[in-house]
């Protein structure tokens, strides 16, 4: 079974500074694709980003962009010229590539603007 | 973008009673939709994927008799918690991915209160 593994339960940042937010996995497979989610407080789960395991370019939208270590098994998001509406939960996810679509969530990281 | 609505958004019912959460996909079909549960400051907990025409696959550890699931058409699956407890009360998220498309969208979310 994968496990998706997000080390940092809170992370602060200065506005208009970067942060970077950690994701580890574990999986035996080797075509799947990995998602950032962000779920601010109203609770609506936002997709940020979204990166394919056979892509070696690593993802990027708009201040948005990831770390993506195949061989490490890594995934960290960063986020750049933060901004107060970036404060949220942000979950790290999996999903295999054979079929069912079941997505496997980390335990979030609690982003914290600091104005 | 793909927009996924849940209804209701908040429900509080009796203990013992049975309430009923749609899911509905607005601007795509799916033949699959998930049922998460997140408590909270928690991450999201799947519980069941739901199948257009066919029996809902749970989730160890989720009754089936408790959380019933329908997916009755391409763009609505239904949630019954039957004989809520107040250990029931939680929030509750449904997701759908278009066809063909890794990406899952989410409803806004239902939080039930049973008292």
């Amino acid at each position: 079974a994968q496990t998706v593994t997000q080390s940092q339960p809170e992370m602060s940042v200065q506005e208009a500074e970067t942060v970077t937010l950690s994701c580890t996995y574990d999986t035996s497979e080797s075509d799947y694709y990995l998602f950032w989610y962000k779920q601010p407080p109203s609770r609506q789960m936002i997709l940020v980003i979204r990166q394919e395991a056979y892509k070696q370019q690593n993802a990027t939208e708009n201040r948005f962009s990831v770390n993506f270590q195949k061989a490490a098994k890594s995934f960290s998001l960063k986020i750049s010229d933060s901004q107060l509406g970036d404060a949220a939960m942000y979950f790290c996810a999996y999903e295999s590539n054979f079929g069912n679509e079941k997505l496997t969530f980390g335990t979030g990281t609690r982003l914290t603007i600091i104005p | 973008g793909a927009v996924v609505s849940q209804h209701p958004s908040r429900v509080i019912c009796k203990s013992g009673t049975s309430v009923k959460i749609e899911c509905r996909s607005l601007d795509f079909q799916a033949t699959t939709m998930f049922w998460y549960r997140q408590f909270p400051k928690k991450s999201l907990m799947l519980m069941a994927t739901s199948n257009e025409g066919s029996k809902a696959t749970y989730e160890q550890g989720v009754e089936k008799d408790k959380f019933l699931i329908n997916h009755a058409s391409l763009t609505l699956s239904t949630l019954t918690v039957t004989s809520a407890h107040p250990e029931d009360s939680s929030f509750y998220i449904c997701s759908a991915n278009p066809y063909r498309s890794p990406e899952q969208y989410f409803g806004p979310g239902t939080r039930l209160t049973v008292t």
